[in-house]
């Protein structure tokens, strides 16, 4: 089956610097990559989500890469936020066949 | 406000005692799912619905069941909880596709003992 790898488990960066969170995985019949946000106390929040016919998304200040050779895709937040503060989860998927799989989250602090 | 709504957020049980965490939504999605989340293993999915009476098996789905007799609710069934099923449990849904989850539910904290 699918697995999905997600790194750094914590990252730490001060306000206004980037943030890149990296994820790898291993069945080449993914097509679908989301990320989502979560809050302390609140469920998972999709924020972004990319084909695998697409190679780069951006909303504002969220962006994401995919390189479907490498099988890796990479979250990018830059102008860092306190509010931007959360675990992050990576996902893939084979739409329409089965589940998404999750990344083991990554835990951002933006420092003030 | 589109949302997904479970009920309880938090439920302590005792061992076998048969329980229920309901789940609604409604943005008149067909597609709905229940995960559960434990600390360094992720989300996993324990059940998903394609449509009414339409459902299926996730990657975990030992211990639990579900139902889908209306669109909008989901709910999930624990006939006999254990210990090995205390966890944070989250309802989700989206507009069709299997594995396409856009929306998430609060949550539920089940602790059993």
């Amino acid at each position: 089956g699918e697995n999905v790898e997600q790194h750094p488990s914590t990252l730490s960066v001060q306000e206004g610097d980037s943030a890149v969170i990296k994820c790898t995985y291993s069945d080449s019949a993914s097509n679908y990559f989301p990320w989502y946000k979560q809050e302390l106390g609140k469920g998972p929040q999709l924020i972004i989500d990319i084909r695998s016919n697409v190679g780069e998304k951006k909303d504002q200040r969220i962006a994401v890469t995919l390189n479907k050779t490498a099988k890796h895709f990479s979250l990018h937040i830059t102008e860092t936020q306190p509010e931007d503060s959360a675990v992050y989860f990576c996902a893939a998927g084979d739409t329409g066949r089965r589940a998404l799989t999750f990344g083991s989250g990554t835990r951002l602090q933006v420092q003030p | 406000e589109a949302q997904v709504t479970q009920n309880p957020r938090y439920l302590i049980t005792v061992t076998g005692k048969k329980l229920t965490v309901t789940c609604s939504q409604n943005m008149n999605h067909e597609y709905m799912s229940w995960y559960r989340q434990d600390p360094g293993l992720g989300l996993r999915q324990i059940y998903y619905s394609m449509n009414v009476e339409v459902t299926d098996k996730g990657d975990v789905p030992e211990g639990y069941k579900v139902s889908r007799k209306e669109k909008r609710n989901f709910p999930l069934i624990l006939e006999s909880p254990s210990p090995n099923q205390t966890s944070l449990y989250f309802c989700a849904s989206s507009l069709s596709d299997h594995g396409t989850e856009a929306f998430f539910g609060q949550g539920t904290r089940l602790t059993v003992v």
